[in-house]
């Protein structure tokens, strides 16, 4: 079982480049979300879709751009990357809300240099 | 806004009780959850307490709430050094948003 799969798992970025991190889930979830780590900050969201078609913005959307391709693929976009977003990213889904559990990947680091 | 705030640090012998607090601002929360992270890898649900319960336990773990203080806690009994991880509280409000705490890492010592 694949479960939540993100790629790629380690990124090195020069700042002004752009990229896509990409993530698929195999559970059928409604609901998927894009979260930063940083130390000391936790995890925050960024962007998170509670259906296909739909997205909404997180506590920390700027310099992010998201797209819901369809119910399994939901992909996070940096534009115009910057160190600031030098980072941990997971991507999560959960069946929606009257399922309890949120399933993660295993990350991607991505430093911007 | 949803916040929710864990203090950063915890050490604890191994075989004693452990103790980790979260508070949250969203009243509207339907479900809390702890989760655990260890070092190198994506979170993993421990355990979770619906909105309108007090108490959950599951074998070592023990989930407290109050609802009234906006206040969750996670007991974990006889804590081992397999245990030393970074625990977050974690709150799902409207329209299924799912908001994480700062994440408390957990050291057990021998």
């Amino acid at each position: 079982n694949a479960g939540v799969t993100q790629t790629p798992k380690f990124q090195v970025l020069k700042t002004g480049q752009s990229m896509t991190l990409q993530c698929a889930q195999d559970m059928n979830h409604n609901s998927m979300y894009w979260y930063r780590q940083d130390p000391g900050m936790g995890l925050r969201l960024i962007y998170y879709s509670a259906s296909e078609g739909t997205t909404d913005k997180g506590e920390v959307p700027n310099g992010y751009n998201v797209s819901r391709l369809n119910k399994r693929e939901f992909s996070l976009r940096l534009e115009s990357a910057a160190p600031s977003q030098t980072s941990v990213y997971f991507c999560a889904s959960s069946a929606g809300t009257t399922n309890t559990e949120a399933f993660f990947g295993q990350g991607t680091r991505l430093t911007v240099v | 806004g949803e916040d929710v705030e864990q203090s950063l640090f915890l050490s604890v012998r191994e075989g004693d009780s452990s103790v980790i607090n979260c508070t949250y601002t969203d009243s509207s929360s339907t479900y809390l959850y702890w989760y655990k992270q260890e070092p190198g890898a994506g979170l993993q649900l421990l355990t979770y307490i619906f909105s309108n319960m007090d108490m959950k336990q599951d074998q070592r773990l023990t989930v407290l709430l109050n609802k009234k203080d906006k206040h969750l806690s996670l007991r974990i009994a006889d804590t081992q050094t397999g245990d030393s991880a970074i625990y977050f509280c974690a709150e799902r409000g409207h329209a299924d948003k799912l908001i994480f705490g700062t994440g408390t890492r957990l050291q057990v010592f021998p």
